[in-house]
């Protein structure tokens, strides 16, 4: 079962205009959530995070949104700049289980953003 | 650079033939973890290591794959009779654990990517 969804597999948005990127979840276990970047050919960065007991955080360009009663978060880019573009992933961990805290992905988002 | 790195970052081998890559966490970090991706899906967990206990393993880790953190440092991954299903990037992340401002956060190496033909 996909317990991490991103939706939509890919996203164009032109230099300078927010870049809105959406992860549904269905694990209610999940109580911290991570976006990553990933460029070809290299392993994911780590860039914004967000635990459950916060609805945003924000850190420079990136904000992350997170609405529990929905399962749902978003991360916002603005302005949106060319070396942005990269595929997103979103991951969500259940902190409180005492072992592994391995993140579980979503398929991710590939932002192409336009001159 | 001390950030996580893995070697080799490319391996083709024939099927049958057994494979082992290394990972080298942050310093320090005493959580390490592997995971792999296929083309147009997310990092799927296969196995985390508290210093060197292997202390989950995913189902995706059948009987061939087996790894080892002898020191509670670097970290071998080894896939024997490889199958071309196998053939995917293979991830190796570290986090801080229990001390540090990045209790939760995993940072990933540049992967391996293995082409079993």
């Amino acid at each position: 079962d996909q317990q991490v969804k991103q939706n939509s597999p890919s996203l164009s948005v032109q230099e300078g205009r927010i870049s809105i990127l959406n992860c549904d979840y269905t694990n209610s276990m999940f109580d911290y959530f991570l976006w990553y970047k990933k460029y070809p050919a290299e392993g994911p960065t780590f860039l914004i995070s967000i635990s459950s007991i916060k609805d945003k955080n924000e850190d420079g360009r990136f904000t992350v949104f997170l609405n529990k009663s929905a399962k749902h978060l978003s991360l916002h880019i603005v302005p949106s700049q060319p070396g942005d573009s990269a595929v997103y992933f979103c991951a969500g961990m259940d902190v409180n289980t005492g072992t592994a805290s391995k993140l579980t992905f979503g398929t991710g988002t590939r932002l192409q953003v336009t001159l | 650079d001390t950030g996580v790195s893995q070697d080799p970052r490319h391996k083709i081998t024939k099927r049958g033939q057994n494979v082992t890559f290394r990972c080298d966490p942050i310093s320090e970090h005493n959580r390490l973890y592997w995971y792999r991706q296929t083309l147009g899906q997310g990092p799927e967990f296969l196995t985390y290591f508290q210093n060197e206990a292997q202390l989950e393993k995913s189902r995706l880790l059948s009987d061939r794959f087996s790894a080892e953190r002898p020191k509670g440092s670097f970290s071998t991954l080894e896939i024997q009779r490889t199958e071309q299903g196998d053939s995917a990037m293979y991830l190796c992340a570290s986090s801080p654990g229990t001390s540090g401002g990045f209790y939760n956060e995993q940072f990933f190496g540049p992967g391996t990517r293995l082409t079993v033909l």
